[in-house]
């Protein structure tokens, strides 16, 4: 069992549509990060949170610490939101040892 | 644009071969990460520098190397290449325990 879990893999959806994607993580964590990977390659990171909820624009991160377990949400969903999402958790830091383990993550697809 | 770059970004080169990948990160930034994403492994932590030193490591192989010179430059060896090794190489940088910022990736093909 991997230690970063996502789901769904792949999620294909309509413009507009309300957006929930899902990490479980079963390491101990100091944060936890959501990076999105457009198809050129690139990664951008989104959010690295700790607790509670973070929002930027249209996407909104969640997490819940004693459940282990986080949500990104995008409201009114755009083909320009297609891409893949990938979680990875920031372990507990043990002096400057901050490797991340990443989720495998989820293919978005926002049909017009 | 993270502010992290990456050079070259395409390289194809055969097997055998030895090829450095080069990372500067951000202004300020004292911690540069290494990962590879390979089409069947997704993203794997290569190995971790903080102002110049070694910090953690991850997958990587004994052909791979990599250090962080005092202008905290890195680069990332890979000797003896494989077929499996072509995957993209990013580097990522951050301030220490924050937010990493990622590079645009190296493609690496190995033919």
């Amino acid at each position: 069992k991997n230690e970063v879990e996502q789901s769904p893999q792949n999620l294909t959806a309509q413009e507009g549509e309300f957006i929930t994607i899902n990490c479980s993580y079963s390491v101990g964590i100091s944060a936890l990060h959501w990076l999105q990977q457009h198809p050129g390659g690139g990664i951008v990171s989104l959010f690295m949170l700790s607790s509670g909820k973070k929002k930027h624009g249209r996407l909104i991160a969640t997490i819940n610490i004693q459940e282990k377990h986080s949500s990104l949400h995008i409201t009114a969903s755009h083909p320009r939101d297609s891409a893949v999402y990938i979680c990875a958790a920031h372990p507990i830091s043990n002096f400057g040892n901050e490797k991340l383990t990443f989720g495998t993550g989820t293919r978005l697809t926002i049909i017009p | 644009d993270s502010g992290v770059t990456q050079t070259p970004k395409h390289l194809i080169t055969a097997t055998g071969q030895r090829v450095t990948l080069r990372c500067s990160p951000r202004s300020g930034d004292l911690s540069v990460y290494w990962y590879q994403q390979s089409l069947d492994q997704g993203l794997q932590f290569l190995i971790q520098y903080y102002n110049g030193e070694e910090r953690a490591k991850g997958n990587i192989l004994e052909r791979f190397s990599a250090q962080q010179f005092p202008d905290l430059h890195s680069e990332l060896n890979l000797s003896s290449l494989e077929l499996g090794d072509s995957a993209l190489y990013f580097c990522a940088s951050s301030v220490r325990n924050n937010e990493q910022f990622f590079g645009p990736g190296t493609r690496l093909t190995v033919l």
